[in-house]
């Protein structure tokens, strides 16, 4: 069965440090998606692209969070640098076309020292 | 998100016995997404519910949407162990293709023998 991939599955870094995280969609999938989670709350849509281009990055704070899909298959969601507030579950989601049914990967959880 | 509030935050249930979850809008729901995640873990899509009155079953898990398309509710019957988790519920708040879903912060359900 077709997943979505993403790594790493767990980062830890030290404040005022770059980390990057990938994302593979399943395949055919053009609408990609990256999310952060906060521990007990529900998913925040950060940006989402269709192809190669960004449709929504409303609430991504743009000041330390990029995020790009060159050729529009994978994914990557950069942070520099990290504060402590960023420590999260970063998801990333795909789907097809027009489809709001989101297939989510496994996450990177995310601890900021 | 404030718009959409998940009820109730948490329950346990003895193994065998039924639960409801509630999900509650403001806003028309024009798409209404059930997901199930565990601990640490990404997103698993469960159903998805787009008419009022509408109503989906899966196995033991049943999803209807009220005919006002307001509020949600996810019903299991004759819990087990495996129906333990973290369930959100995800609306689509827009008739925009591009529209986002919006999480609600999640009922966490734990199952006793």
């Amino acid at each position: 069965e077709a997943e979505v991939a993403q790594s790493p599955r767990y980062k830890i870094t030290e404040k005022s440090q770059a980390v990057a995280f990938w994302c593979d969609p399943i395949s055919g999938h053009a609408t990609l998606y990256w999310y952060r989670q906060i521990l007990g709350q529900g998913p925040e849509l950060l940006v989402q692209f269709q192809d190669e281009s960004v449709v929504d990055d409303s609430q991504l704070p743009k000041d330390r969070f990029s995020a790009e899909r060159l050729k529009g298959v994978d994914s990557t969601l950069k942070i520099q640098p990290a504060e402590l507030g960023d420590s999260a579950m970063y998801l990333c989601a795909s789907s097809l076309t027009g489809s709001k049914e989101q297939y989510f990967g496994p996450g990177t959880r995310l601890t900021v020292t | 998100s404030q718009e959409l509030e998940q009820s109730p935050q948490s329950l346990i249930v003895q193994e065998g016995k039924n639960l409801t979850i509630n999900c509650t809008s403001s806003k028309t729901l024009y798409g209404l997404y059930w997901y199930k995640q565990k601990y640490g873990e990404g997103l698993i899509f469960l159903m998805m519910l787009q008419k009022g009155g509408e109503e989906k079953s899966h196995e033991k898990i049943t999803a209807k949407l009220d005919e006002k398309k307001q509020q949600s509710s996810l019903h299991i019957t004759a819990s087990q162990p495996s129906h333990a988790g973290i369930y959100l519920c995800g609306a689509d708040m827009t008739t925009d293709s591009w529209g986002k879903l919006q999480f609600g912060a999640g009922t966490q359900v734990v199952v006793t023998p």
